[in-house]
Protein backbone atom coordinates (compact mmCIF):
# COMPACT_ATOMS: atom_id res chain seq x y z
CA UNK A 1 0.00 0.00 0.00
CA UNK A 2 1.80 3.35 -1.11
CA UNK A 3 2.17 5.89 1.44
CA UNK A 4 2.38 9.56 1.01
CA UNK A 5 4.63 10.86 -2.36
CA UNK A 6 6.02 13.80 -3.25
CA UNK A 7 7.19 15.33 -6.54
CA UNK A 8 10.06 16.72 -6.82
CA UNK A 9 12.14 15.72 -3.93
CA UNK A 10 14.61 18.41 -4.65
CA UNK A 11 14.55 21.71 -6.98
CA UNK A 12 16.69 24.93 -6.79
CA UNK A 13 14.68 27.99 -7.81
CA UNK A 14 15.62 32.18 -8.26
CA UNK A 15 14.51 34.77 -6.45
CA UNK A 16 11.08 36.24 -8.52
CA UNK A 17 10.67 32.89 -9.78
CA UNK A 18 7.33 30.18 -9.36
CA UNK A 19 7.31 26.94 -7.79
CA UNK A 20 4.62 23.94 -8.27
CA UNK A 21 5.22 20.90 -6.25
CA UNK A 22 2.40 17.61 -6.18
CA UNK A 23 1.40 15.10 -3.53
CA UNK A 24 -0.56 11.80 -3.76
CA UNK A 25 -2.12 11.03 -0.47
CA UNK A 26 -2.22 7.42 0.52
CA UNK A 27 -4.86 4.87 -0.61
CA UNK A 28 -8.18 5.64 1.06
CA UNK A 29 -7.53 9.26 2.19
CA UNK A 30 -9.84 11.74 1.18
CA UNK A 31 -7.69 15.15 2.68
CA UNK A 32 -4.54 16.78 2.23
CA UNK A 33 -2.56 19.33 4.48
CA UNK A 34 0.66 21.18 3.25
CA UNK A 35 3.13 22.41 6.12
CA UNK A 36 6.37 24.58 5.43
CA UNK A 37 9.67 23.29 7.67
CA UNK A 38 12.77 26.05 7.36
CA UNK A 39 15.92 24.64 8.59
CA UNK A 40 16.02 23.97 12.63
CA UNK A 41 12.50 24.62 12.75
CA UNK A 42 8.94 22.65 13.37
CA UNK A 43 6.36 22.22 10.42
CA UNK A 44 4.07 24.81 10.43
CA UNK A 45 1.02 24.62 8.65
CA UNK A 46 -0.22 26.12 5.40
CA UNK A 47 -3.56 25.28 4.20
CA UNK A 48 -5.44 21.69 3.90
CA UNK A 49 -7.81 20.67 1.07
CA UNK A 50 -11.17 18.20 1.28
CA UNK A 51 -13.66 17.85 -1.62
CA UNK A 52 -10.87 20.12 -3.83
CA UNK A 53 -11.79 23.30 -1.50
CA UNK A 54 -8.85 25.33 1.03
CA UNK A 55 -10.89 24.21 4.22
CA UNK A 56 -8.44 25.74 6.70
CA UNK A 57 -5.42 28.32 6.09
CA UNK A 58 -2.62 29.34 8.30
CA UNK A 59 -0.59 32.54 8.48
CA UNK A 60 1.10 32.20 5.07
CA UNK A 61 0.88 34.92 1.81
CA UNK A 62 -1.47 34.80 -0.83
CA UNK A 63 1.84 33.83 -2.61
CA UNK A 64 0.73 30.30 -1.75
CA UNK A 65 -1.96 28.98 -3.57
CA UNK A 66 -3.00 25.14 -3.80
CA UNK A 67 -5.36 22.93 -5.45
CA UNK A 68 -6.96 19.41 -4.74
CA UNK A 69 -8.22 16.87 -8.12
CA UNK A 70 -10.78 14.65 -8.20
CA UNK A 71 -8.64 11.93 -7.25
CA UNK A 72 -7.41 13.98 -4.34
CA UNK A 73 -4.30 14.69 -5.07
CA UNK A 74 -2.33 18.15 -5.06
CA UNK A 75 -0.29 20.73 -5.68
CA UNK A 76 1.27 23.41 -3.79
CA UNK A 77 2.21 26.90 -6.22
CA UNK A 78 4.26 29.39 -4.60
CA UNK A 79 4.78 32.65 -6.70
CA UNK A 80 7.31 35.45 -6.62
CA UNK A 81 9.74 33.40 -4.61
CA UNK A 82 11.89 34.95 -1.95
CA UNK A 83 14.70 33.77 0.08
CA UNK A 84 12.78 32.94 2.96
CA UNK A 85 10.63 30.55 1.05
CA UNK A 86 13.52 27.96 1.20
CA UNK A 87 12.66 24.96 3.49
CA UNK A 88 11.10 21.63 3.45
CA UNK A 89 7.72 21.40 2.09
CA UNK A 90 5.75 18.26 3.45
CA UNK A 91 2.51 17.30 2.54
CA UNK A 92 0.27 14.92 4.97
CA UNK A 93 -3.14 13.15 4.22
CA UNK A 94 -5.77 11.76 6.05
CA UNK A 95 -9.40 10.95 6.19
CA UNK A 96 -11.46 13.54 7.13
CA UNK A 97 -14.19 11.29 8.82
CA UNK A 98 -13.11 8.41 10.96
CA UNK A 99 -16.19 6.71 11.38
CA UNK A 100 -15.68 5.92 7.94
CA UNK A 101 -11.82 4.47 8.46
CA UNK A 102 -11.38 1.01 9.81
CA UNK A 103 -9.61 0.66 12.69
CA UNK A 104 -5.96 2.09 12.53
CA UNK A 105 -6.39 3.34 8.53
CA UNK A 106 -6.99 7.15 9.84
CA UNK A 107 -3.39 7.87 10.71
CA UNK A 108 -2.18 11.41 9.81
CA UNK A 109 0.41 9.87 6.96
CA UNK A 110 3.23 12.41 5.82
CA UNK A 111 5.51 12.41 2.85
CA UNK A 112 9.14 12.48 2.58
CA UNK A 113 9.08 15.98 1.38
CA UNK A 114 10.19 18.51 -1.51
CA UNK A 115 13.18 20.42 -0.82
CA UNK A 116 13.10 23.61 -2.06
CA UNK A 117 16.35 26.25 -2.39
CA UNK A 118 15.47 29.68 -3.59
CA UNK A 119 18.40 31.50 -4.91
CA UNK B 1 -2.12 31.83 20.56
CA UNK B 2 -0.54 28.34 20.95
CA UNK B 3 3.23 27.88 21.24
CA UNK B 4 4.72 24.50 21.49
CA UNK B 5 8.42 24.34 23.28
CA UNK B 6 10.44 21.47 23.32
CA UNK B 7 13.50 20.97 25.62
CA UNK B 8 16.16 20.32 24.97
CA UNK B 9 16.76 21.23 21.59
CA UNK B 10 19.42 18.51 21.14
CA UNK B 11 20.71 15.76 23.03
CA UNK B 12 23.26 13.09 23.15
CA UNK B 13 23.36 10.00 25.25
CA UNK B 14 24.97 6.61 25.81
CA UNK B 15 23.65 3.67 24.15
CA UNK B 16 21.24 1.73 26.77
CA UNK B 17 20.57 5.03 28.54
CA UNK B 18 16.58 5.82 29.73
CA UNK B 19 15.81 9.21 28.37
CA UNK B 20 13.11 11.86 28.48
CA UNK B 21 12.42 14.46 26.17
CA UNK B 22 10.02 17.70 27.26
CA UNK B 23 7.74 19.46 25.20
CA UNK B 24 5.17 21.92 27.07
CA UNK B 25 2.27 24.02 25.39
CA UNK B 26 0.66 26.95 26.14
CA UNK B 27 -2.87 26.67 25.81
CA UNK B 28 -4.40 23.72 27.76
CA UNK B 29 -7.67 23.74 24.97
CA UNK B 30 -6.22 20.64 23.24
CA UNK B 31 -7.93 17.92 21.08
CA UNK B 32 -4.80 15.66 21.31
CA UNK B 33 -0.98 15.70 21.23
CA UNK B 34 0.97 13.63 18.87
CA UNK B 35 4.33 12.45 19.54
CA UNK B 36 6.46 12.53 15.54
CA UNK B 37 10.01 11.05 14.48
CA UNK B 38 11.98 12.45 11.83
CA UNK B 39 14.94 11.51 10.14
CA UNK B 40 17.59 13.56 8.37
CA UNK B 41 16.06 15.04 5.36
CA UNK B 42 13.09 13.07 5.48
CA UNK B 43 9.13 13.35 6.36
CA UNK B 44 7.28 12.38 9.41
CA UNK B 45 6.64 9.42 11.46
CA UNK B 46 3.79 9.09 14.36
CA UNK B 47 4.91 7.68 17.23
CA UNK B 48 2.02 8.15 19.78
CA UNK B 49 -0.83 10.00 20.15
CA UNK B 50 -2.58 11.12 22.92
CA UNK B 51 -6.01 12.06 23.61
CA UNK B 52 -7.09 14.70 25.85
CA UNK B 53 -8.73 12.25 28.40
CA UNK B 54 -6.40 10.19 27.96
CA UNK B 55 -3.03 10.22 30.58
CA UNK B 56 -0.44 8.08 28.72
CA UNK B 57 0.29 5.91 25.53
CA UNK B 58 2.88 3.13 24.99
CA UNK B 59 4.76 1.24 22.14
CA UNK B 60 7.38 -0.60 22.68
CA UNK B 61 10.09 0.97 24.65
CA UNK B 62 8.34 4.41 23.82
CA UNK B 63 5.98 5.82 26.78
CA UNK B 64 4.31 9.43 26.38
CA UNK B 65 2.45 10.94 29.29
CA UNK B 66 -0.33 14.06 28.90
CA UNK B 67 -0.74 16.59 31.61
CA UNK B 68 -3.44 18.60 29.98
CA UNK B 69 -3.74 21.52 32.89
CA UNK B 70 -0.30 22.29 33.14
CA UNK B 71 0.45 22.55 29.41
CA UNK B 72 3.13 19.30 29.42
CA UNK B 73 3.96 16.34 27.88
CA UNK B 74 7.07 14.06 28.11
CA UNK B 75 8.48 11.18 25.66
CA UNK B 76 10.42 8.32 27.97
CA UNK B 77 12.36 6.13 25.92
CA UNK B 78 13.80 3.26 27.61
CA UNK B 79 17.24 1.36 26.83
CA UNK B 80 18.26 3.78 23.84
CA UNK B 81 19.74 2.23 20.79
CA UNK B 82 21.83 3.89 18.02
CA UNK B 83 18.71 3.16 16.05
CA UNK B 84 16.45 6.04 17.90
CA UNK B 85 18.92 8.96 16.69
CA UNK B 86 16.71 10.98 14.79
CA UNK B 87 14.53 14.42 15.60
CA UNK B 88 11.62 14.08 17.84
CA UNK B 89 8.62 16.61 16.97
CA UNK B 90 6.21 17.34 19.64
CA UNK B 91 2.56 18.18 18.40
CA UNK B 92 -1.16 19.75 19.24
CA UNK B 93 -4.18 19.97 17.68
CA UNK B 94 -6.16 22.72 18.80
CA UNK B 95 -9.91 22.19 20.57
CA UNK B 96 -11.33 24.52 18.18
CA UNK B 97 -10.56 25.58 14.61
CA UNK B 98 -7.95 22.57 14.49
CA UNK B 99 -8.42 19.31 12.32
CA UNK B 100 -6.51 16.19 12.12
CA UNK B 101 -4.17 18.13 9.11
CA UNK B 102 -3.95 21.19 11.00
CA UNK B 103 -1.00 20.80 13.55
CA UNK B 104 0.98 22.94 16.10
CA UNK B 105 4.46 22.11 16.29
CA UNK B 106 7.72 22.50 18.54
CA UNK B 107 11.16 23.20 17.02
CA UNK B 108 11.57 19.05 17.92
CA UNK B 109 15.00 17.24 19.84
CA UNK B 110 17.64 16.41 18.18
CA UNK B 111 18.59 13.15 19.94
CA UNK B 112 22.27 11.23 19.06
CA UNK B 113 22.66 7.83 20.52
CA UNK B 114 26.31 6.70 20.68
CA UNK B 115 27.09 2.97 20.44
Amino acid sequence: DAGVTQSPTHLIKTRGQQVTLRCSPKSGHDTVSWYQQALGQGPQFIFQYYEEEERQRGNFPDRFSGHQFPNYSSELNVNALLLGDSALYLCASSLRYRDRAPSGANVLTFGAGSRLTVL
Amino acid sequence: KQEVTQIPAALSVPEGENLVLNCSFTDSAIYNLQWFRQDPGKGLTSLLLIQSSQREQTSGRLNASLDKSSGRSTLYIAASQPGDSATYLCAVRRSYGGSQGNLIFGKGTKLSVKP
